[in-house]
């Protein structure tokens, strides 16, 4: 089965600290990977996709970025956070032919204070 | 740009009657269009998707949902509803888009279900 680990799973972090997520995938070569954040009342909104190693497109500017230094793996980043950071980030696997058929990882729910 | 419309933030819906949650997507084509269901804490499942032939669409755990092109809507229904069905449910959609590459969902804002026994 294919499969998406994200860790960790909950995070508490001070203003101005840094930020690293990481999401993983199994059962699947060369997937499309994604990164959504859900904010308090909102939708989901995309913050990158990448559909191969080292290629990142950003969609919302801000003080976040990603990584994508293996094929299943798929990092977010931020060098210091700001209280609205604040959200439910969320991965997703897509295939390369298939890009709209997206499946989402567990999240992560960060807490900036 | 696409948009998604959910304009029900919450609907309270008893044991055992039937659900129907509203979608409205703003393109001006047919796009890919999906449910998604989020339970408390939890990622997001793909219930459902369309994205051509047969408006009437079957999904995971007894839902349907039906496109209408005139209407711009895409309706999540179930015809007897379960108390394990309480959850947040997600419309989004994908454009259709020539050639590979990739893009992100738009998704609406969420609806609230509750179950009431």
């Amino acid at each position: 089965s294919q499969t998406i680990h994200q860790w960790p799973a909950t995070l508490v972090q001070p203003v101005g600290s840094p930020l690293s997520l990481e999401c993983t995938v199994e059962g699947t070569s060369n997937p499309n990977l994604y990164w959504y954040r859900q904010a308090a009342g909102r939708g989901l909104q995309l913050l990158f996709y990448s559909v191969g190693i080292g290629q990142i497109s950003s969609e919302v500017p801000q003080n976040l970025s990603a990584s994508r230094p293996q094929d299943r793996q798929f990092i977010l980043s931020s060098k210091k956070l700001l209280l609205s950071d604040s959200g439910f980030y969320l991965c997703a696997r897509s295939s390369a032919t298939r890009w709209e058929t997206q499946y989402f990882g567990p999240g992560t729910r960060l807490l900036v204070l | 740009a696409q948009s998604v419309t959910q304009p029900d933030i919450h609907i309270t819906v008893s044991e055992g009657a039937s659900l129907e949650l509203r979608c409205n997507y703003s393109y001006g084509a047919t796009p890919y269009l999906f449910w998604y269901v989020q339970s408390p804490g939890q990622g997001l499942q793909l219930l459902l998707k369309y994205f051509s032939g047969d408006t009437l669409v079957q999904g995971i755990k007894g839902f349907e949902a039906e496109f209408k092109r005139s209407q711009s809507s895409f309706n999540l229904r179930k015809p007897s509803v379960h108390w394990s069905d309480a959850a947040e449910y997600f419309c989004a959609v994908g454009i259709k888009r020539s050639g590979g590459g990739a893009d992100g969902l738009t998704f609406g804002k969420g609806t609230h279900l509750i179950i009431q026994p």
